[in-house]
């Protein structure tokens, strides 16, 4: 149950877009359709902003949006607004069990 | 109001026990699959267990098998999360949370220190 893997930070410019992997295997990423993404701001719990690889849940932006291709899925943030600036996670479905991201670091400069 | 709200947590020693529990209101808990993930101090957030919608079927994290066991009452709306043979590396916020379900709910955590 190894976690999946993320960049340990990722930054960009307020309007640019910013896109951050999460590398699992074929025992996750890889073979569910069940991938999700939350987002944490510093002192707060996570908040789901992608689930099913690319559904947003109502009150998402759709500056948010997330994909997949083999072993590797992506959240990629449209538009980057200085509140985007927070911790985001990946995870996963491996079958009996979930796993999630190490965890990367969005800066908006 | 939709919430989920964790209660139970605190400080035990290493070796001790804990139960955690998770009620939910302003809306129905049966209707959900739900997971507890932690979250060490300054670390990222990690799986720990999950259970179906009637209590059937549950897993669990390498790391707490055989040591924690997830049980809900429908009837009063909760799930719980019973911690056994705690040890340091245990500490953590816990979250009950619906995960990946598209409703997304998470609760505010509950802080577990395990320490002598």
């Amino acid at each position: 149950q190894s976690a999946l893997t993320q960049p340990r930070s990722v930054s960009g410019s307020p309007g640019q877009s910013v896109t951050i992997s999460c590398t699992g295997t074929n025992s996750d990423v890889g073979t569910y359709n069940y991938v999700s993404w939350y987002q944490q701001h510093p002192g707060k719990g996570p908040k789901l902003i992608i689930y099913d690889v690319s559904k947003r849940p109502s009150g998402v932006p759709d500056r948010f949006s997330g994909s997949k291709s083999g072993n590797t899925a992506s959240l990629t943030i449209s538009g980057l607004q200085a509140e985007d600036e927070a911790d985001y996670y990946c995870c996963s479905s491996a079958g009996n069990f979930y796993v999630f991201g190490t965890g990367t670091n969005v800066t908006v400069l | 109001e939709v919430q989920l709200v964790e209660s139970g947590g605190g400080l035990v020693q290493p070796g001790g026990s804990l139960r955690l529990s998770c009620a939910a209101s302003g809306f129905t808990l049966s209707n959900y699959w739900i997971h507890w993930a932690r979250q060490a101090p300054g670390k990222g957030l990690a799986w720990v267990s999950r259970i179906n919608y009637g209590g059937t079927y549950v897993s669990y994290a390498d790391s707490v098998n055989g040591r924690f066991t997830i049980s809900r009452d429908n009837a009063k709306n909760t799930v719980f999360l019973q911690m056994s043979n705690l040890r340091a590396e245990d500490t953590a916020v816990y979250y009950c949370t619906t995960l990946d379900s598209f409703v997304g709910y998470w609760g505010q955590g509950a802080l577990v220190t395990v320490s002598s």
